[in-house]
Parts: C-alpha cells; sequence; structure tokens
C-alpha cells in the first residue's frame, strides 16, 4: 500500500510571495489532515477534511492559508502572502472514516527569507 | 483545552541503556493515547497507542501503559539500539468531537554505540 505522498519536499521563498504544497493520502482514506510543525514543536493541525468537506479549520490563518480537497483525494494547502513565521515543516495525514489511527507523508520543508 | 507535555530532550544514552520518556496530559473524559517517532528524514510513524485506562501499548520494545490517576503515558524501552535514534512525540486524541491529534514538543533521543 503507497502511502501518504507529499510535493515539494522543500521549499525557499522570500517574504510576501506565495507558495502551495500537494498532499496525496492513502488510497481509500477519507479524511485528511494538514499539520503545521514549526522547530522544536509538536505538529499543531490547521485543517482537516472528511472527503472533500472541513470538518475543522479552527488554527487556520484564513487571512493568509487556504486549503481544498476539490474531488475528496489529494489536497492543496496555499500560503499567500508568506511571513517569515510561516517557517515549518507542513505534514499531510490521512486515516479511514472513524479510525483513529493517522499515516503522515514525509512533509514539506518551508524556508521563508 | 487539550495539551500534552512531554519531558525536554536531548536525551543520549549508552546502547543497551533503559530508556524513559516522560508524557502527561490534560483533557477531558477519556482521550486516546500515542507515541510516534520521526527518524532523521522521514515523516512521523505511529510507534504505539492505548485507548482506555490501564491499557498498554506496545511495538519493537517499547511499550506505554495508560494510566489515568497520573495522568500520563510514559514510553520505555528496556535496551535501546543506535537504530533507535529519533524524535518521539506523545499525543492525545481528545473523546468525542474532532480527530486531531493534538501533540506535544518531541523528545530526541540519541543513541551511541
Amino acid at each position: 500500500e503507497a502511502g501518504v505522498a507529499q510535493s515539494p519536499r522543500y521549499k525557499i521563498i522570500e517574504k510576501r510571495q506565495s507558495v502551495a504544497f500537494w498532499c496525496n493520502p492513502i488510497s481509500g482514506h477519507a479524511t485528511l489532515y494538514w499539520y503545521q510543525q514549526i522547530l522544536g514543536q509538536g505538529p499543531k493541525l490547521l485543517i482537516q477534511f472528511q472527503n472533500n468537506g472541513v470538518v475543522d479549520d479552527s488554527q487556520l490563518p484564513k487571512d493568509r492559508f487556504s486549503a481544498e480537497r476539490l474531488k475528496g483525494v489529494d489536497s492543496t494547502l496555499k500560503i499567500q502572502p508568506a511571513k517569515l513565521e510561516d517557517s515549518a515543516v507542513y505534514l499531510c495525514a490521512s486515516s479511514r472514516q472513524g479510525i483513529e489511527t493517522q499515516y503522515f507523508g514525509p512533509g514539506t520543508r518551508l524556508l521563508v527569507l | 483545552g487539550d495539551s500534552v507535555t512531554q519531558m525536554e530532550g536531548p536525551v543520549t544514552l549508552s546502547e543497551e541503556a533503559f530508556l524513559t520518556i516522560n508524557c502527561t496530559y490534560t483533557a477531558t473524559g477519556y482521550p486516546s493515547l500515542f507515541w510516534y517517532v520521526q527518524y532523521p528524514g522521514e515523516g512521523l510513524q505511529l510507534l504505539l497507542k492505548a485507548t482506555k485506562a490501564d491499557d498498554k501499548g506496545s511495538n519493537k520494545g517499547f511499550e506505554a501503559t495508560y494510566r489515568k490517576e497520573t495522568t500520563s503515558f510514559h514510553l520505555e524501552k528496556g535496551s535501546v539500539q543506535v537504530s533507535d535514534s529519533a524524535v518521539y512525540f506523545c499525543a492525545l486524541r481528545g473523546q468525542g468531537g474532532s480527530e486531531k491529534l493534538v501533540f506535544g514538543k518531541g523528545t530526541k533521543l540519541t543513541v551511541n554505540p
């Protein structure tokens, strides 16, 4: 079974630029999560999708962050415009509906200069 | 809100030493508890979990027991190996509501030969 795929693996941008990350969950997993992991901290949930609907986006900075999962499969997370404090690893995870175990992708490491 | 506090690192041990990484939590009701591991250059992997009080999760020689009375879920291994060098995250999933994981800050373990 293929794991959660993410791209790109690394991205360096300047502040005020925009950036997008892509995630393809494990086949058949209805629930998809985006987490932000700042250096030295644990991951923090940004947004959770159930199929193509948003379940929880309470910690998503909606003035600059957006995410979509149009067909209930892969997802895109966008930051526009980026700030220095957005430098972090962005992790995507997926799980089967109603099942607790979340499977994580390798992450995208973002550096904002 | 729900929170997880885990032992600050880094932790450095010699091969075959005993490992304990402390984890305590704050949550209402009966959360599910997890230990995730992040090997260098890789994504988060589920190491073990426990879903109710007094449950013991175990995997790869690691163990953790869900202690409701002390709100703890300490990770232990009797004899660590160099290959156990990684960052370990304690996490909880609250009872009911959102399925998001709430993580501790992580503990970096280095095992020397």
